[in-house]
């Protein structure tokens, strides 16, 4: 079965400081990786992707993810942090496979940026 | 990008009432919808999936005669929590998706129950 481990529920960087995120899957098919951010009382937006292909995985908003299946992590980085970037950030692996299908959510970690 | 809508944003109802939440694809045909469940500080739970002109697949724990799925079309799912009680008070949050691109989310509903 698949799951999904973020390490933090809580990171807290400066601005301008890296960003570094944790993630850990366990998957029984090839996964389907995907970074979410959550702002609060919204839905979630996509970030970025991991399907096939590249391991690196660039996102939007300048952050990245690279797919390491030796360490079955998914990591989320940001080489600079800014102000914009608190938010709640969701891993989540695809349940059977595939990029469309039921996703299996991380518990989330709250990123704080101090100025 | 693909939009999803989701109406309304919060909405806050007296105990027994039944709410209705809808989910709308704005740019492109979903024939898949998934309605999730968010408690504070924790993580979405998958209630059920939808797909267009068939009955939702529910999660395991989830009451179907309680929370009720409607797909009549692609562009539009709705979840209707019924005879709601405050122990219902949630974020409800829905994504649809196809067989071309990853889920998309809705803002989510947050729903109050006195």
């Amino acid at each position: 079965a698949q799951s999904v481990t973020q390490l933090g529920s809580h990171v807290s960087v400066s601005e301008g400081a890296l960003v570094l995120l944790r993630c850990n899957y366990s998957s029984s098919v090839p996964p389907y990786l995907f970074w979410y951010v959550q702002y609060p009382n919204q839905g979630l937006q996509l970030l970025l992707k991991y399907t096939t292909g590249a391991t690196l995985v660039k996102g939007i908003n300048g952050f990245e993810a690279e797919f390491k299946k030796s360490e079955t992590s998914f990591h989320l980085t940001k080489p600079s942090a800014h102000m914009s970037d608190a938010a709640e950030y969701f891993c989540a692996v695809s349940r059977y496979g595939g990029s469309q299908g039921n996703l299996i959510f991380g518990k989330g970690t709250k990123l704080s940026v101090k100025p | 990008g693909a939009v999803v809508s989701q109406h309304p944003s919060w909405v806050i109802c007296k105990s027994g009432t039944s709410v209705k939440i809808e989910c709308r694809s704005l740019d492109f045909q979903a024939t898949t919808m998934f309605w999730y469940r968010q408690f504070p500080k924790q993580s979405l739970m998958l209630m059920a999936t939808s797909n267009e002109g068939s009955k939702a697949t529910y999660e395991q724990g989830v009451e179907k005669d309680k929370f009720l799925i409607n797909h009549a079309s692609l562009t539009l799912s709705t979840l209707t929590v019924t005879s709601a009680h405050p122990e219902d008070s949630s974020f409800y949050i829905c994504s649809a998706g196809d067989r071309l691109r990853p889920q998309h989310f809705g803002d989510g509903t947050r729903l109050s129950i006195l």
